[in-house]
């Protein structure tokens, strides 16, 4: 079982939409990072939290410590966010070491 | 503010041919890393540096592949020989520090071993 899940792997949405994916681990954490990767392969990091809550623009990210369950949700999806979203933990006592989910692919249609 | 610079940006060769790829980090970045990225998976860590320190290296198959981060800055990923398996995105990260800092990736290198 990898420690890192998300969920969906693909996801098709039309413009506009609300758009929520899920990352769940099994191991404790010090962090989570939520990265997108577009075609071509760069990789871009769009939060790291612990805790909480995190909003950039039209990106908010959720953490529930106790569930081992993170969120990424999008609104008002634009055909620009398809991408690879990735999720990413920060194993607590990892000697620093980032285990990476397997992402989930979003297309987003106009 | 350059990012993460690699090269090349695509490799095709053929199995038992040797293959390098460089990376340099954002300037004042100590840490390093390199991973694999499979199609359809997420990125695994190959190895990790520490200024010039290699400290993460248990994921690297260290018969075939070679890593140097000479002088802290910028670093060298070798495969030698190359095997069919072997074709995959290699990434290169740098951060300020350790993995509780933000990862800034490099555009990654594609490898296809024939």
């Amino acid at each position: 079982k990898n420690e890192v899940e998300q969920s969906p792997q693909n996801l098709t949405a039309q413009e506009g939409e609300f758009i929520t994916i899920n990352c769940s681990y099994s191991v404790g954490i010090s962090a989570l990072h939520w990265l997108q990767q577009h075609p071509g392969g760069g990789i871009v990091s769009l939060f790291m939290l612990s805790s909480g809550k995190k909003k950039h623009g039209r990106l908010i990210a959720t953490i529930n410590i106790q569930e081992k369950h993170s969120s990424l949700h999008i609104t008002a999806s634009h055909p620009r966010d398809s991408a690879v979203y990735i999720c990413a933990v920060d194993a607590s006592g990892s000697a620093r070491q980032l285990t990476f989910g397997s992402g989930t692919q979003l297309t987003v249609l106009p | 503010e350059a990012g993460v610079v690699q090269s090349p940006r695509y490799k095709i060769i053929e199995k038992k041919q040797p293959v390098a790829f460089w990376c340099n980090p954002i300037s004042g970045h100590n840490t390093l890393y390199w991973y694999r990225q499979n199609l359809g998976q997420g990125p695994e860590l190959l190895i990790r540096y520490e200024n010039e320190e290699a400290v993460d290296d248990s994921q690297l198959p260290k018969d075939r592949f070679s890593a140097e981060r000479l002088k802290g800055v910028d670093s060298t990923l070798k495969i030698q020989p190359a095997e069919l398996g072997d074709s995959a995105v290699y990434l290169c990260a740098s951060s300020l520090g350790p993995a509780s800092y933000e990862q800034y990736f490099g555009p990654g290198t594609r490898l296809t071993v024939t």
